[in-house]
């Protein structure tokens, strides 16, 4: 089966910019997640969909940042306007429902000068 | 909410010998704990998990144990090889009314020497 696709896979901005990242779930997966990934850290959650509802984006901060999944399938992921701070690579992941394995994407790096 | 923390950060081992990677959690509601393996500027893979009804579960050389009344998890990489060296993460996913959110460890960077 086809994996996780995410675009683009690099991408630099001055900060203050807008950026947007996009994601295709594997096909028939209901959830879709986003992490963010800081250099030498792990994965965190940023927003997860089950559908197009969003189940929990408690650590998205969405004074800057957004997401939609507006048919359940493919998601995307804005931040506007970015910061030093959100140098990172976005990750996108989906699983056939929560709590089932979690499938990841090869990243999108994102690098904010 | 969940935390994990993952120890130790790095780990140099040589080839042959055996790697264990240990983990613990403070939701007792988790039942489910992965682990990834991500080599350098890779996705993070999937190579074991458990669901919190087992005790022990193996793969090959791979193997990781829970202790649920301790709430710890550990991974055992046995005949260690140079393509295990990566960073490997431990994560723990909540019970149904969480959502299903899986909090990582902060990982641990594992360097086989040959």
């Amino acid at each position: 089966e086809a994996g996780v696709a995410q675009s683009p896979r690099y991408k630099i901005i001055e900060k203050r910019q807008s950026v947007a990242f996009w994601c295709n779930p594997i096909s028939g997966h209901a959830t879709l997640y986003w992490y963010q990934q800081i250099l030498g850290q792990g994965p965190k959650l940023l927003i997860q969909f089950q559908n197009n509802g969003v189940v929990d984006d408690s650590q998205l901060p969405k004074d800057r940042f957004s997401a939609e999944r507006l048919k359940g399938v493919d998601s995307t992921l804005k931040i506007q306007p970015a910061k030093l701070e959100d140098s990172a690579v976005y990750l996108c992941a989906s699983s056939y429902s929560t709590g089932n394995e979690q499938y990841f994407g090869p990243g999108t790096r994102l690098t904010v000068t | 909410g969940e935390n994990v923390e993952q120890h130790p950060s790095t780990l140099s081992v040589q080839e042959g010998d055996s790697a264990v990677i240990k983990c613990t959690y403070s939701d007792s509601a988790s039942n489910y704990f992965p682990w990834y393996k991500q080599e350098l500027g890779k996705r993070p893979q999937l190579i074991i998990d458990i669901r919190s009804n087992v005790g022990e579960k193996k793969d090959q050389r791979i193997a990781v144990t829970l202790n649920k009344t301790a709430k710890h998890f550990s991974l055992h990489i046995t005949e260690t090889q140079p393509e295990d060296s990566a960073v490997y993460f431990c994560a723990a996913v909540g019970g149904y009314n969480q959502g299903g959110k899986l909090i990582f460890g902060q990982g641990t960077e594992l360097s086989v020497k040959p």
